[in-house]
């Protein structure tokens, strides 16, 4: 099973602050790669797919890098509405995992 | 726009089977291009995959729940399903279904199922 490691577990941060969350596979996995947001009491929705693919709809603000195991989710200038709970999660091989996830605050 | 949408108990006692249902609208639960998940969140935590279902009947779970999950398909209903046995107080969590071509893009609002007594 491909383990994945968030951090940080949680960051506060203040309006037009940049955050960087990074993502670490146990093995590699190439670009199989997905960010996704989830807002309290909402489902998951996907941000960036393929490590750094955008998906349309989303802000610009959003950007994702990484290969390999090392993988990162870049929010440039964060906004109110960004308060939310990130995941990674790998489609590279069953089982499909997540991350533990990042909750990010607004202060 | 296609929805998804699950229904099924809130409350599940212990010992006993957890049902799901999940009913797709907007479109065709016979993709050829997708499969069709369970995804589910206990409360305050992370997201677990269940299991996946191809409209053919094909199967793939995840190791940690395979000796107690059963996922099937009704294309006439355009609906798939959850069975998950022998619960205890560890599989209380909003279950969620999801669509997946190469990764989980389209989501249902989940159902909050309790195992208590």
């Amino acid at each position: 099973e491909i383990v994945l490691t968030q951090s940080p577990d949680f960051q506060s941060v203040t309006p037009k602050e940049k955050v960087t969350i990074t993502c670490r596979a146990s093995q590699s996995i190439g670009s199989s790669l997905h960010w996704y947001q989830q807002r309290p009491d909402q489902s998951p929705k996907l941000l960036i797919k393929f490590a750094s693919q955008s998906i349309s709809g989303v802000p610009s603000r959003f950007s994702g890098s990484g290969s390999g195991t090392d993988f990162t989710l870049t929010i440039n200038s964060l906004e109110a509405e960004d308060a939310a709970a990130y995941y990674c999660h790998q489609s590279s091989s069953l089982p499909l995992t997540f991350g533990g996830g990042t909750k990010v605050e607004i202060k | 726009q296609l929805q998804l949408q699950e229904s099924g108990p809130g409350l599940v006692k212990p010992s006993e089977t957890l049902s799901l249902t999940c009913t797709v609208s907007g479109g065709s639960i016979s993709s050829s291009s997708h499969y069709w998940g369970w995804i589910r969140q206990p409360p305050g935590k992370g997201l677990e995959w269940i299991g996946n279902i191809y409209y053919s009947g094909s199967t793939y779970y995840n190791p940690s729940l395979k000796s107690r999950v059963t996922i099937s398909v009704d294309t006439s209903k355009n609906q798939f399903s959850l069975k998950l046995s022998s619960v205890t107080a560890a599989d209380t969590a909003v279950y969620y279904c999801a669509r997946r071509g190469q990764l989980f893009d389209y989501w249902g609002q989940g159902t909050l199922v309790t195992v208590s007594s």
